[in-house]
């Protein structure tokens, strides 16, 4: 059965970028579209963007000029880059797997929270 | 964007109670809705797609209608476990996929 997990630090500065990686286990990357959401504390969900196995990208415009998704089939891993970060930005940070069967986020990782204070 | 407007933004309930949560999109979206379930501290987790579809694994007093702009997910009996955080997302066309604020399910 697939599983994600996010890793990466969970407290980082104003102005700096977010680095988070979601590790893919129990299955391939390749097929299906991987995903980043977020959810500032006691606030509803936001799509951040996907890629697709390929490298193909698709991000929220709120947040394109700030995000970067990339892929390494090899580690079976996708990561996430969020620069020039505020506090706004602090949220538990999920990877979700995206399927075109059902069109609809249905593998979640547990999520991790990262916190931008100085 | 496609904006999601779910209602209520909460309620009470007690086991055993029928609850029905409504999610409208700002324009027209097809059947392209889901419903997820959070609980507190977890991640969210599918309960239908594609409006109407149960989700493998999901109990069946869990159901979802409606097309165009309005839906609605029923829960048919209300368990303990039920009560939680439910949002709707929409899934039509191009990104962005956005979700509804959510509505959360409370012991009356």
């Amino acid at each position: 059965q697939v599983q994600l997990q996010e890793s990466g630090p969970g407290l980082v500065k104003p102005s700096e970028t977010l680095s988070l990686t979601c590790t893919v286990s129990g299955g391939s990357i390749s097929t299906y579209y991987w995903t980043w959401i977020r959810q500032p504390p006691g606030k509803g969900l936001e799509w951040i963007g996907y890629i697709y196995y390929t490298g193909s990208t698709n991000y929220n415009p709120s947040l394109k000029s700030r995000v970067t998704i990339s892929v390494d089939r090899s580690k079976n891993q996708f990561s996430l880059k969020l620069s020039s970060v505020t506090a706004a930005d602090t949220a538990v940070y999920y990877c979700v797997r995206w399927t075109v069967v059902t069109d609809a986020f249905d593998i979640w990782g547990q999520g991790t929270v990262v916190t931008v204070s100085s | 964007d496609i904006q999601m407007t779910q209602s209520p933004s909460s309620l009470s309930a007690s086991v055993g109670d029928r609850v029905t949560i409504t999610c409208r999109a700002s324009q027209s979206i097809s059947r392209y809705l889901n419903w997820y379930q959070q609980k507190p501290g977890k991640a969210p987790k599918l309960l239908i797609y594609g409006a109407s579809s149960l989700q493998s694994g999901v109990p069946s007093r869990f159901s979802g209608s409606g097309s165009g702009t309005d839906f609605t997910l029923t829960i048919s009996s209300l368990q303990v476990e039920d009560f939680a955080t439910y949002y709707c997302q929409q899934s039509y066309s191009t990104p962005p996929w956005t979700f509804g604020q959510g509505t959360k399910v409370e012991i009356k």
